[in-house]
């Protein structure tokens, strides 16, 4: 069966620093891997996904995420982190199953920005 | 722009009660899904819905049921809410492209049972 591990339930960073949020995921087939993120009192919006090709992939809002088949890892990264990125962040394997696909998604990482 | 929208951001209901969560896309997306998110435990699968009238039990669906009358409609239904299901309750729909495909939420309900 397919899982998804965040193993930092919290991180604080301050704003500017670099950030990197890990994310593990088991997998038999070749996974499609996706970021999210939740701001405080919204729905989870996409930030990336991954499904075949480079194994960099940017996003939005100035994020990347690195495939490592190896590792069986998605980290998620940004060079400078600013204020309003202060949200939990869920990572995600994709799986495909009759009619549709499914998600499986990781615990979270609530992301905190110092000033 | 995509829209997924839930019928209420907060919701307080009465052990026993039939709840009933509603969401609506205008994407014209075959699929849709229930998730609950709890502390802790991320983001988890109720059920989902590939077509009208079609749906499939995800990885918790014990206590509820849903409802796909309409393309656009899918709605979650608490036969007898109980305490324990108390939680934030996601909408998402995408195409019928697949695993590929995005999947698009709505803002949640937060219901909680007294």
């Amino acid at each position: 069966a397919q899982s998804v591990t965040q193993p930092d339930i919290h991180i604080t960073v301050s704003e500017g620093a670099s950030l990197e949020l890990r994310c593990n995921y088991s997998y038999g087939a070749t996974p499609y891997l996706f970021w999210y993120v939740q701001s405080p009192g919204q729905g989870l919006q996409l930030l990336l996904k991954y499904f075949s090709g480079d194994t960099l992939v940017q996003g939005i809002k100035g994020f990347e995420a690195e495939f490592k088949r190896s590792q069986s890892s998605f980290n998620l990264r940004k060079p400078s982190v600013h204020w309003s990125d202060a949200a939990e962040y869920f990572c995600a394997v994709g799986r495909h199953t009759g009619g549709g696909n499914k998600l499986t998604f990781g615990t979270g990482t609530q992301l905190k920005v110092e000033l | 722009d995509v829209k997924v929208t839930q019928s209420s951001r907060y919701l307080v209901k009465r052990t026993g009660e039939k709840v009933f969560l509603e969401c609506v896309q205008d994407m014209d997306h075959e699929n849709m899904f229930w998730y609950r998110q709890d502390p802790g435990l991320g983001l988890r699968l109720i059920y989902f819905s590939y077509d009208v009238k079609m749906k499939e039990k995800g990885d918790i669906p014990e206590g509820y049921s849903v409802s796909r009358e309409k393309k656009e409609r899918f709605s979650l239904i608490l036969e007898s809410a109980s305490t324990n299901q108390t939680s934030m309750y996601l909408c998402a729909s995408n195409s019928a492209g697949g695993y590929r495909d995005t999947q698009y939420f709505g803002p949640g309900t937060r219901l909680t049972v007294l």
